[in-house]
């Protein structure tokens, strides 16, 4: 089964501060995502990506940046962290763009900005 | 563009009365893929169930569902529920991304 490792659980910053979160995963899927997850607006696409280098845009990208380093590894950067960004991050990754993928997520990062 | 509707945000019922969690969509696909998932408190969402079959019941953990191209419906069913079964309940569709419903919040009560 793959494992999808999510780091930190939890971070508090202040307004204006730098984050990075990050996740890694183990079962060499190619497609790895960024969610935000809100009540009332439930899984919100920030961004993901399909191999090492590349980056595509979600639903709501603002004021968020990512990388995706290697096959294993998707970090999430907001370069000045607001209020609006306070909310729990999931990381999610799949073995292809196919219709029938299943995703699998990592435990989250509950993100609180101050 | 493609978009799924959960039109319950929470649910309500007493342990040991059947489940149904509405889910319908939209989608210019002729085979698309839906799924449920699930995600008990202070827990990532997990797969349940998925099928692009029409008219064909598919199970899992006593849910289950029937993808019905007819009326673009794909609702979540059990006979009988449990304690254990109060969640977030997600109904998506594949586009080769997943397009996510609002979620429905179960809450079973004794």
């Amino acid at each position: 089964e793959a494992a999808v490792t999510q780091s930190p659980r939890n971070k508090v910053t202040v307004t204006g501060g730098n984050v990075t979160l990050s996740c890694r995963q183990t079962n060499s899927h190619n497609y790895m995502y960024w969610y935000r997850q809100d009540t009332g607006h439930g899984l919100r696409l920030i961004h993901y990506s399909y191999g090492a280098g590349n980056l595509q845009i979600g639903d709501v990208p603002d004021g968020y940046k990512a990388t995706r380093t290697t096959q294993e590894d998707f970090f999430l950067l907001l370069e000045l962290a607001s209020p609006s960004q306070t909310s729990l991050y999931f990381c999610a990754s799949s073995d292809t763009g196919t219709p029938n993928s299943d995703y699998t997520f990592g435990s989250g990062t509950r993100l609180l900005v101050i | 563009g493609d978009s799924v509707t959960q039109t319950e945000g929470l649910v309500t019922l007493t342990e040991g009365l059947p489940v149904m969690l509405n889910c319908t969509y939209q989608t210019i696909y002729s085979n698309p893929f839906l799924f449920w998932y699930v995600q008990h408190l202070n827990e990532s969402p997990r797969l349940l169930l998925k099928s692009f079959t029409d008219n064909k019941r598919t199970e899992h953990q006593g849910f289950h569902a029937t993808l019905h191209k007819s009326s673009s419906s794909f609702h979540l069913q059990k006979s009988s529920a449990q304690l254990s079964d109060s969640a977030l309940y997600y109904c998506a569709l594949s586009n080769y991304q997943l397009i996510w419903g609002s979620g429905t919040k179960l809450i079973i009560k004794p």
